[in-house]
């Protein structure tokens, strides 16, 4: 069966600072794919990325960067020059099969402060 | 494109009461998807359509829910004889063939009283 662990419930962090999610999955797939949505107090989830289980490279985008690791089945999300926007929940979710169409199984999520 | 729509965005029962949520997922997205999410948690599956077949059903759906899809476009969510325990946030999402995930609609909130 499929799990996501988000173990980190709560972050705070002063603004400007760098901080890191983890996420930890379970599959026994070799095809899945891997997600990261960010949930702001308005409630609606935000689609920030999605990588899949043949492509390890680490991705950048702007402050925003991800770690994956099969060794380790992790992929952990950074976020650099963290900034009072950032504060919200952010899940890691996983797909497992071919086309990545399937289902969603999200992790518990962890609510991301940014102290000004 | 227009995002997913949910109607309505609140929704107060009282516990026994019926209540039926609808679905209107981006244009020309043949796949829909909905979830239940409950205070502290992240969202769980219950259902999926791709067009107008039910493809799959979660374990959480019992048989006091039920969800159509009748013609390929917006879906509805009915709960019969409604719970306390069915208190959540309800999310749709869609998800077209080039598209790269699920997209979410902003959800309904059900409170049973």
């Amino acid at each position: 069966a499929q799990k996501v662990t988000q173990a980190q419930t709560e972050i705070s962090v002063v603004e400007k600072e760098d901080v890191t999610l983890d996420c930890v999955y379970e599959t026994r797939d070799t095809t899945y794919y891997l997600f990261w949505y960010k949930q702001p107090p308005s409630g609606e989830l935000v689609f920030l990325i999605r990588r899949n289980s043949f492509d390890e490279q680490n991705e950048i985008s702007g402050r925003y960067s991800w770690n994956f690791q099969k060794s380790t089945s992790s992929f952990n999300f950074t976020i650099t020059a963290s900034q009072v926007v950032d504060s919200a929940v952010y899940f890691c979710a996983l797909s497992e099969g071919l086309k990545g169409d399937e289902k969603l199984t999200f992790g518990t999520g962890t609510r991301l402060t940014i102290i000004p | 494109d227009t995002g997913v729509s949910q109607d309505p965005r609140h929704k107060i029962t009282k516990r026994g009461q019926n209540v039926t949520f609808r679905c209107d997922p981006i244009s020309e997205h043949n796949r829909l998807y909905w979830y239940r999410q409950t205070l502290g948690q992240g969202p769980e599956f219950l259902t999926y359509f791709q067009n107008e077949a039910q493809l799959e059903k979660s374990r959480l759906l019992s048989d006091r829910f039920s969800a159509e899809r009748p013609k390929g476009s917006f879906s509805t969510l009915e709960i019969q004889r409604t719970e306390q325990g069915d208190s959540a946030m309800y999310l749709c999402a869609s998800r077209g063939s080039t598209a790269d995930t699920q997209y979410f609609g902003p959800g309904t909130r059900l409170t049973v009283l």
